[in-house]
């Protein structure tokens, strides 16, 4: 079974500087997806960045990042320009893609990021 | 992005009743749809997975009793709880994905506060 961990419950960042949020994976597949999340306090889960496992080429979304480290099993995300709207839990995910179907969520236990004014 | 609409956002009821939450994807057609249960400051426990016209798939612990669901259409899945107690009160999440997709949308999300 995949198991993702988010090693970090909280972390803070002034505003406008730029904070790194870890996850870590472990999955004997080739062929997965690796998500963020992003759950602000009205707790509408919101997709913040997508990276496919066969694509070598760290995904980008404006502000945001990922380091996505393969052979490490790692996926961080770094958040630029930090601003108060970016104050959320932030969960990593992980979903096979090798039989399409009915692929669930697995889910890290998040990590809190407060932007400090 | 796709829009996933869950209503009611905040139901409280009695003891003995059933609620029923309801998961509609407004712009595209999901074929598959998912149910999460989530604790104050925990992360999303999956409690189903739906298709389309077939049983939904309950991952282990989950009474499928308790918490019936239907997806009748490709823009609609309903959780009900059913006899309700105290312990059921909870944050429930519906998702959906869109047929040939790797992204699930979320609702809002249901309080649900059993008295």
């Amino acid at each position: 079974a995949q198991t993702v961990t988010q090693s970090q419950p909280e972390m803070s960042v002034q505003e406008a500087e730029t904070v790194t949020l870890s996850c870590t994976y472990d999955t004997s597949e080739s062929d997965y997806y690796l998500f963020w999340y992003k759950q602000p306090p009205s707790r509408q889960m919101i997709l913040v960045i997508r990276q496919e496992a066969y694509k070598q080429q760290n995904a980008t979304e404006n502000r945001f990042s990922v380091n996505f480290q393969k052979a490490a099993k790692s996926f961080s995300l770094k958040i630029s320009d930090s601003q108060l709207g970016d104050a959320a839990m932030y969960f990593c995910a992980y979903r096979s893609a090798s039989n399409f179907g009915n692929e669930k969520l697995t889910f890290g236990t998040g990590t809190r990021l407060t932007i400090i004014p | 992005g796709a829009v996933v609409s869950q209503h009611p956002s905040r139901v409280i009821c009695k003891s003995g009743t059933s609620v029923k939450i309801e998961c509609r994807s407004l712009d595209f057609q999901a074929t598959t749809m998912f149910w999460y249960r989530q604790f104050p400051k925990k992360s999303l426990m999956l409690m189903a997975t739906s298709n389309e016209g077939s049983k939904a798939t309950y991952e282990q612990g989950v009474e499928k009793d308790k918490f019936l669901i239907n997806h009748a259409s490709l823009t609609l899945s309903t959780l009900t709880v059913t006899s309700a107690h105290p312990e059921d009160s909870s944050f429930y999440i519906c998702s959906a994905r869109e047929a040939g997709g790797s992204i699930q949308y979320f609702g809002a999300g249901t309080r649900l506060s059993v008295l």
